[in-house]
């Protein structure tokens, strides 16, 4: 079975500046694909960014990048320039071979004017 | 185009009754999931449909919980006799038939059970 764990259940930044977002995961899949969502208060859980475990370079989307470790089975997402419509609670999330996702326990993101 | 969509966005209802929860995929996605979010368990698989298959029921929490998928496009979950337990938001995801797709969320129904 896949687990997901996200250590920092509420992150806070200055408007402008660089956050990083922790998420160690755990499986014994070969073949996976990792996500970081983002969900407002709205709900609805939008992609930020996703990563192919078989790529070893590090996936970017804009301000949104990650650092994909393997071996330590680590995905951590960087939010540079932080906005404030970057304010939101981010899941990281993996898949596994029936597809569903196991999702970590999210971190609330504050952005700060 | 359009996105995935669920109705109806909020539900209360009393104890023991049966609820109907709807989501429309994405046009062309073949596979749908159901999700449910609670606070004291976070983010949940319940159930998964990949076009004519057979679902994958493993993550539903009880034989109250059912779903299905009319001629492979609407879902509709049902909960029946329902629980306080069962207050949540429940979010319904659609994606293309690859494995390696994004899965695509709507903006969920949350429920409320008196």
């Amino acid at each position: 079975a896949q687990t997901v764990t996200q250590s920092q259940p509420e992150m806070s930044v200055q408007e402008a500046e660089t956050v990083t977002l922790s998420c160690t995961y755990d499986t014994s899949e070969s073949d996976y694909y990792l996500f970081w969502y983002k969900q407002p208060p709205s709900r609805q859980m939008i992609l930020v960014i996703r990563q192919e475990a078989y790529k070893q370079q590090n996936a970017t989307e804009n301000r949104f990048s990650v650092n994909f470790q393997k071996a330590a089975k680590s995905f951590s997402l960087k939010i540079s320039d932080s906005q404030l419509g970057d304010a939101a609670m981010y899941f990281c999330a993996s898949n596994n071979a029936g597809n569903m996702l196991t999702f970590g326990g999210g971190t609330r993101l504050m952005v700060k004017p | 185009g359009a996105g995935v969509s669920q109705s109806p966005s909020n539900k209360v209802t009393e104890k023991g009754k049966d609820v109907e929860l709807r989501c429309d995929p994405i046009s062309g996605h073949t596979a749908l999931y159901w999700y449910r979010q609670s606070l004291g368990q976070g983010l949940e698989f319940l159930i998964y449909f990949q076009g004519n298959s057979a679902p994958d029921k493993s993550g539903l929490p009880s034989d109250r919980f059912s779903a299905e998928r009319t001629g492979g496009s609407v879902s509709t979950l049902t909960i029946q006799r329902t629980q306080q337990e069962d207050s949540a938001v429940y979010l319904c995801a659609s994606s293309t038939n690859l494995r390696i797709e994004t899965q695509y969320f709507g903006p969920g129904t949350r429920l409320l059970v008196l």
